[in-house]
């Protein structure tokens, strides 16, 4: 079974466009993240929720908008696309404090905008 | 505020030869820190951890060891084989819902 998953993996769309990549974790985690790696390995973490509660959101267009319909589910959409958007983009769940928030990572999303 | 710094990539290597990767950190209280690896295509998988000053994390044959007087958290490996080619990020935690990551270091091991 795995852990945490992300859809698509792969999404090539043109400028302007607006994209959904959903994730989903069976670990029973209470947190999930999106974060965006760019070419150079760099890793940047975008939003958090806690619970489905907002709690991590970093300087981020707000073209990015994270949704999170269940604690197991957290969905992020994109309007407009640029192509700077252009990464690989993943999902990650953690558990609490007891564990140091160990982070979980899905396969991730190469989001390529052309 | 929090940071970690890893030594630049990449590091290349023969097979069996003895690995370090640096990592130092700045941080506020006293943080969990962790090393993390990412397989060509994959995401990011934890490889250890160490929670306390002193500890040890080893998992496959590396090992870090939490040096609060340094404030290190350095990479080691005794023998390298061609499938530790990937690239390792070294991370820590203050307690809080975020874990800084430092920029990661690319090794490839030749056979």
């Amino acid at each position: 079974d795995t852990a945490v998953s992300q859809t698509p993996k792969y999404l090539v769309t043109q400028m302007g466009n607006d994209k959904s990549i959903k994730c989903e974790q069976n670990l029973g985690h209470d947190t999930m993240y999106w974060y965006k790696q760019d070419s150079k390995k760099f890793l940047k973490i975008m939003f958090s929720y806690n619970n489905k509660e907002l709690i991590i959101n970093e300087t981020v267009p707000n073209r990015f908008s994270p949704k999170s319909p269940d604690k197991a589910h957290l969905n992020l959409h994109i309007n407009s696309l640029e192509l700077g958007d252009s990464a690989v983009y993943f999902c990650a769940s953690s558990q609490g404090r007891t564990f140091a928030y160990e982070q979980y990572f899905g396969p991730g999303t190469r989001l390529t905008v052309t | 505020g929090d940071s970690v710094t890893q030594m630049e990539g990449p590091v290349t290597l023969s097979e069996e030869a003895f690995l370090t990767i640096n990592c130092t950190y700045t941080a506020t209280g006293y943080p969990s820190l962790f090393w993390y690896v990412q397989y060509p295509g994959e995401g990011l998988q934890l490889l250890l951890k160490a929670t306390k000053a002193d500890d040890k994390g080893s998992n496959k044959g590396f090992e870090a060891t939490y040096r609060k007087e340094t404030t290190s958290f350095h990479l080691e490996k005794g023998s390298v084989q061609v499938s530790d080619s990937a690239v390792y990020f070294c991370a820590l935690n203050t307690g809080g819902f975020k874990t800084i990551f430092g920029a990661g270091t690319r090794l490839f091991v030749k056979a």
